[in-house]
């Protein structure tokens, strides 16, 4: 069965400082990986995706992450944190094999203090 | 970014009835999906469609529910009788070729409330 872990319920991090939301994920096929943020009373907003080629994706407002097949892992970072962030994230995969089924993790609340 | 639209916001029905939660997907894509979040738990997928057809479903896509495309612009999301534990968000998303270098673009939900 295909699983997404988002092993923290919430990141706290300081305005300016670095942040890191983990996501590790177990697939039998391809993965193709994805974040997605959520603010409240709204949807999930699209960030960034990895399909293929270079391991570190560039996203939507600053943020970035990088995909490691050999740690299962798919960490989303930015390098200087605004209080803005604050927000539910979500990582998502699917499978190249039948990328019409998303599968989600918990998420992660985000909490950047100024 | 291109926009879903949900409505309504939320709905609060008693145990037993029919609800029809509607979606307004992005006028040039083709492929819609709706995903359910149980208060305080995970985003999980229910059911993809193209072409007027179920693409796939989630063992939760039971006969309780169906969806359809009745005119072309509505995606729908119907549950015939509603349990306590169809209270949920509801998310619809759609996206364009349905390729794996597609987004799915997502609908800001409607809360569903069975009492």
């Amino acid at each position: 069965a295909q699983s997404v872990a988002q092993p923290e319920d919430q990141v706290n991090v300081a305005e300016g400082n670095p942040l890191t939301v983990k996501c590790t994920y177990s697939v039998s096929g391809n993965p193709y990986l994805f974040w997605y943020v959520q603010y409240p009373n709204r949807g999930l907003q699209f960030l960034l995706k990895y399909i293929t080629g270079d391991n570190l994706v560039k996203g939507s407002y600053g943020f970035e992450a990088e995909f490691n097949k050999s740690q299962t892992s798919f960490h989303l970072k930015k390098p200087s944190a605004l209080v803005s962030d604050s927000a539910l994230y979500f990582c998502a995969v699917t499978l190249k094999e039948n990328f019409n089924k998303f599968y989600f993790g918990s998420g992660t609340k985000l909490n950047v203090k100024p | 970014e291109p926009e879903v639209t949900q409505t309504p916001s939320h709905q609060v029905t008693q145990m037993g009835q029919e609800v029809i939660l509607r979606c307004v997907p992005i006028s040039n894509h083709l492929y819609f999906y709706w995903y359910r979040q149980i208060l305080g738990q995970k985003v999980e997928f229910l059911v993809s469609f193209y072409n007027n057809e179920i693409s796939e479903k989630s063992e939760i896509f039971d006969d309780q529910f169906s969806v359809e495309r009745p005119d072309g612009s509505n995606f729908t999301l119907k549950i015939r009788s509603t349990k306590l534990e169809d209270s949920a968000m509801y998310f619809c998303a759609a996206a364009g070729r349905g390729s794996p270098t597609d987004t799915q673009y997502f609908g800001p939900g409607t809360r569903l409330t069975v009492l």
